[in-house]
């Protein structure tokens, strides 16, 4: 069962423009979201992350909401740059089992120049 | 450079034979991760570590596949008589808390 689902499979955004990258979960369990970003023939690197408790988290030109009612969050990148076309996985912890993260399928961002 | 070290970064292999790859985790980090990607999805759990126990492993870890974290510092995953199947990037990653940080995966191809 898909716990973590990222519906968009891609997206194409001009440079300048904000990119928001959506994730749907169904587990409520839940407590803590996080997005990683991944280049070709790289591993995940970690980019933002929010607990369940609040329903946005900022950092630079990233922002994530989460909408817990809906079981909703997303990324919101202002403005995109090039250097940001990548995989993105949206990703999320069920504790207390251990921080294991349970991954979305990935959203592949191109920003156009 | 105290990133999370994996090793080899490629592997290629033949239909039934064993392999085995190495993680070298951020040193201070007492958790260890693996998990598996194959293309167009996602990363899956596979095992992971606390020090040197194994607290938990994935129904997707069969017989097969054996992970060891001995001195709770690096570890190593090994499949034994390999198969297609098992054709996939796999991801080692360390944490101290919540936030996994991966290494640069091993690209495993069965032939």
């Amino acid at each position: 069962d898909q716990q973590v689902k990222q519906n968009s499979p891609s997206l194409s955004v001009q440079e300048g423009r904000i990119s928001i990258l959506n994730c749907d979960y169904t587990n409520s369990m839940f407590d803590y979201f996080l997005w990683y970003k991944k280049y070709p023939a790289e591993g995940p690197t970690f980019l933002i992350s929010i607990s369940s408790i609040k329903d946005k988290n900022e950092d630079g030109r990233f922002t994530v909401f989460l909408n817990k009612s809906a079981k909703h969050l997303s990324l919101h990148i202002v403005p995109s740059q090039p250097g940001d076309s990548a995989v993105y996985f949206c990703a999320a912890r069920r504790n207390p089992y251990g921080n294991k993260l349970v991954f979305g399928a990935g959203t592949i961002l191109r920003v156009k120049s | 450079d105290t990133g999370v070290s994996q090793d080899p970064r490629h592997k290629i292999t033949k239909r039934g034979q064993n392999v085995t790859f190495r993680c070298d985790p951020i040193s201070e980090h007492n958790r260890l991760y693996w998990y598996r990607q194959t293309l167009g999805q996602g990363p899956e759990f596979l095992t992971y570590f606390q020090n040197e126990a194994q607290l938990e492993k994935s129904r997707l870890l069969s017989d097969r596949f054996s992970a060891e974290r001995p001195k709770g510092s690096f570890s190593t995953l090994e499949i034994q008589r390999t198969e297609q199947g098992d054709s996939a990037m796999y991801l080692c990653a360390s944490s101290p808390n919540e936030k996994l940080f991966f290494g640069s995966g091993t690209q495993l191809s069965v032939l």
